[in-house]
């Protein structure tokens, strides 16, 4: 089944703790995306990457970091430098195109303990 | 800052109603546009997507766009208790960033 996974589904962290927050896809999708959302909020974009080896800050980039070694995988770090980690976070992937949707994986629930 | 504004709701219709979510976008740019259904603790789901002015529709959904005004509604025809959710709308102008609105809570009583 082709799809976008996450994992971990729930995540505690203490604070000073970094965490990584895993995401893969088998859809070929070149663009990936990573999203917090607060409750009550809309999604807010931390960073995002159009191609492997390459990757840009989104709105609320600071506190995190990401890589993308390979097409299918992009990892997000939550650093103890974000102050307010606790969030739902959520991965996307599309073709990067004007007219493509993104399609999201499940979710990771972090909370900072 | 780029905008897409919801009213957060709760909108509450009965069953078999039709319920109409509305949004509106400050970015004239904008050239797509879209509708997400998110449960609660669960990931957000396409519904529609438009491009061009006017109405689109598909099943018990009809996605309407005006670009002169701003505005992207979605209707939901015969509505059951299995469409209470958030519904997420989605702008984008260009690029790869899309920006999201809050989301409207619906609420259908059966």
């Amino acid at each position: 089944d082709g799809g976008i996974t996450q994992s971990p589904k729930y995540l505690f962290r203490k604070e000073g703790q970094n965490v990584t927050l895993s995401c893969e896809q088998n859809l070929n999708h070149d663009a990936m995306y990573w999203y917090r959302q607060d409750p009550g909020q809309g999604l807010r974009l931390i960073y995002y990457s159009q191609i492997v080896n390459d990757f840009q800050k989104g709105d609320i980039a600071e506190g995190y970091s990401v890589s993308r070694e390979k097409k299918e995988s992009f990892p997000l770090t939550v650093t103890s430098a974000q102050k307010n980690p606790t969030a739902f976070y959520l991965c996307a992937s599309n073709r990067g195109t004007l007219t493509d949707t993104q399609y999201f994986g499940p979710g990771t629930r972090l909370t900072v303990l | 800052q780029k905008e897409v504004e919801q009213n957060s709701g709760p909108l509450s219709v009965p069953e078999g109603a039709i319920a109409s979510l509305n949004c509106t976008y400050s970015d004239r740019g904008s050239q797509s546009f879209f509708w997400y259904r998110q449960y609660s603790g669960k990931s957000p789901e396409l519904i529609m997507f438009i491009y061009s002015n006017g109405d689109k529709e598909d099943g018990r959904f009809t996605a309407q766009l005006n670009k002169a005004s701003q505005y992207v509604s979605l209707l939901i025809r015969d509505s059951q208790p299995s469409d209470s959710a958030t519904y997420l709308c989605a702008v984008k102008a260009g690029g790869f960033k899309t920006i999201f609105g809050a989301g409207t809570r619906l609420f259908v009583k059966a």
